[in-house]
Order: C-alpha cells, then structure tokens, then sequence
C-alpha cells in the first residue's frame, strides 16, 4: 500500500514571496502520478498540478511548479509570487495503477498574509 | 463546462430520516467518486463508480447506500445515521479510472446528524 506524507500541517507566507509545500510518498509502484490539490475555505477542491512519474521534466503551471524527485519519493509544490487567493488546504495525492482511488495526504493549510 | 454539481448545500437530519445527496456532471465522465471529509482532514474514498458499475466499496457502513442511475448522476442514500457521520461530502468526476486522470471535486455538501 501507497502512503503520502506532508510534514507541514501549517505554513504562512507573505504576499508576494515564495513557499514551498512539502510531500513524500512512499510506493513499489512504477507507474504512477502524483498531484496537488487546493481546497480554498469553503470552496470546491480543485487540480493545482499533475506529475507522471515517468517524466524527468518537472511539471510548471503559471506560478505553481513542482519538485519531483523520484528516487527520494519526494514531490514538493513551489507557488512563487504568492497571492491572497491562493489561502487554502492543499493536498498532495499519488495515484498509482490501483487506478480510481488516490492516496491523499494530511493536508497543508496555508496562509498568504497581505 | 468542468462543473460538478451536488445538492443540497447543507443537510440537518435526525438519526431516523431517510435522505438523499446528489450530485450531477455533464463531462462525459465515467467514473464518479464519493468521499467524507472531516473539517481540516484529507477526503476519505467512500465509493467509486465506473461505467455505471460499483467498483470500490472502501467497507462503508451500510447505512450509507449509493446509486448510479445514469454516466451522469450519482446519489448517496442516507438512512439512520449517527452523529460522528456529521461531515462534509464530497462527490467527484474523472473520465475514466485510469491512473493519470484528474479528479473534478463538487463543492459537497455539508451534512449534521442530531
């Protein structure tokens, strides 16, 4: 069975600067993909990113980029250039060939304060 | 359109009704999830539905019932819950189970058992 680790229940960050979210994971599983998800409070969770963990190449979107490092089992999210908006609990998630049923961390709550 | 639509909002029952959450999408997608999720804990994998067919029962109290009637709706059919079922539930999309797809969350709904 597949874990997923994040350490950091909390993290804050001012607006404008730069925080990395941390996740390790744990599988025998050689196909796989890794995501973020963020939930804003009250608000529908949403798709952040998305790794194959066939690709070397590490997955950017806009200001959200990850850090995949597999043989250390770590995918870590970078969201530079913070925003208010981005306030919310974020997830990371493994999905392996057991397709249809994601493994999803404790969570990180992060604050972006003004 | 990658909406996911549950209803009601918000649910209070008492531990001797009978209701219904729903919860709708019009993506095309074929594999359709329901999760509970405790206030800051990661969604924990109730039930999948893929093609129609029940394919994951993660040993959910049979209380909880679900039901596909169509690629297009799901429903969870509550009956004589307890209070520690008080949570908020999340239904989810994908467009099929394989291992890279994305999961679109609906925005829950919010149920209290008195």
């Amino acid at each position: 069975a597949q874990t997923v680790t994040q350490s950091q229940p909390e993290m804050s960050v001012q607006e404008a600067e730069t925080v990395t979210l941390s996740c390790t994971y744990d599988t025998s599983e050689n196909n796989y993909y890794l995501f973020w998800y963020k939930q804003p409070p009250s608000r529908q969770m949403i798709l952040v990113i998305r790794q194959e963990a066939y690709k070397q190449q590490n997955a950017t979107e806009n200001r959200f980029s990850v850090n995949f490092q597999k043989a250390a089992k770590s995918f870590s999210l970078k969201i530079s250039d913070s925003q208010l908006g981005d306030t919310a609990m974020y997830f990371c998630a493994f999905t392996g060939t057991n397709a249809g049923k994601s493994t999803f961390g404790d969570g990180t709550t992060l604050t972006v304060k003004p | 359109d990658t909406e996911v639509t549950q209803t009601p909002k918000h649910l209070v029952m008492g531990m001797t009704n009978k209701k219904s959450l729903k919860c709708e999408q019009h993506m095309g997608h074929r594999a359709m999830y329901w999760y509970k999720q405790k206030a800051k804990k990661p969604p924990e994998l109730m039930f999948v539905y893929s093609y129609e067919k029940l394919s994951i029962n993660e040993s959910v109290p049979s209380r909880f019932s679900p039901e596909c009637p169509n690629s297009s709706l799901l429903n969870l059919h509550l009956h004589a819950l307890q209070p520690e079922d008080s949570a908020l539930y999340l239904c989810a999309s994908s467009q099929s189970r394989g291992v890279k797809n994305i999961q679109y969350f609906g925005a829950g709904t919010r149920l209290s058992v008195l």
